[in-house]
């Protein structure tokens, strides 16, 4: 069975930062391309970033370009997302989940909470 | 605002059929796969059509997807409780160069 498990969460000032990891089991982690998506409070789904298996190639979303950092261990199955000068408006639960070639992100972990707040 | 647009919410009664409708541009929707996702209240989201029209398996066949031009539908059929959900639509968008997503749709089940 697939699974993710996203740890790292918590309470962080503006313009702090803070670093998440996405655990997974149950798949040849290297072979799939993983992301990152976060959901503020009571709103929508928003895609921030993906990784290729390789790690070879990074795609973001505008928001979070400059600041937010995604990388992954192969070694260790582990994704992960570094998050800097963190804004109010990045506080949202952050899901991580894999990506297969057009087979949409499939599936989800349970997310971590973020919140941005002095 | 979303770049694929979704209206905020749906209704409907038990038994009863229930479209979902996203609607995009020629950058996403209009060229690329779509995909639909369910989140349950409280829980994180699952994946429940891709590629336009395909169910992953364990996904009950009341549930499909279809597309036309730049919009894209999904279809409950059979309308039950368990299916009170917020249902999001999603694409690659090759301007951005970006997945992007519909705000959802929170569907009641009346």
């Amino acid at each position: 069975e697939v699974q993710l498990l996203e740890s790292g969460g918590g309470l962080v000032q503006p313009g702090g930062s803070l670093r998440l990891s996405c655990a997974a089991s149950g798949f040849t982690f290297s072979s799939y391309a993983m992301s990152w998506v976060r959901q503020a409070p009571g709103k929508g789904l928003e895609w921030v970033l993906t990784i290729t298996g390789n790690g070879g190639s990074t795609y973001y979303a505008d928001s979070v370009k400059g600041r937010f950092t995604i990388s992954r261990d192969n070694s260790k199955n582990t994704l992960y997302l570094q998050m800097n000068s963190l804004r109010a408006e990045d506080t949202a639960v952050y899901y991580c989940a894999k990506l297969a070639s057009s087979d949409g992100f499939n599936p989800w972990g349970q997310g971590t909470l973020v919140t941005v707040s002095s | 605002q979303s770049v694929l647009t979704q209206a905020p919410s749906a209704s409907a009664t038990p038994g009863q059929r229930v479209t979902i409708s996203c609607s995009g541009s020629s950058s996403n929707i209009g060229s690329k796969y779509v995909y639909w996702y369910q989140q349950l209240p409280g829980t994180a989201p699952k994946l429940l059509i891709y590629r336009d029209n395909q169910r992953p398996s364990g996904v009950p066949d009341r549930f499909s997807g279809s597309k036309s031009g730049t919009s894209a539908s999904l279809a409950i059929s059979g309308l039950r409780s368990e299916d009170e959900a917020d249902y999001y639509c999603a694409a690659w968008d090759d301007s951005l160069s970006g997945w992007v997503f519909g705000g959802g749709t929170k569907l009641t089940v009346l």
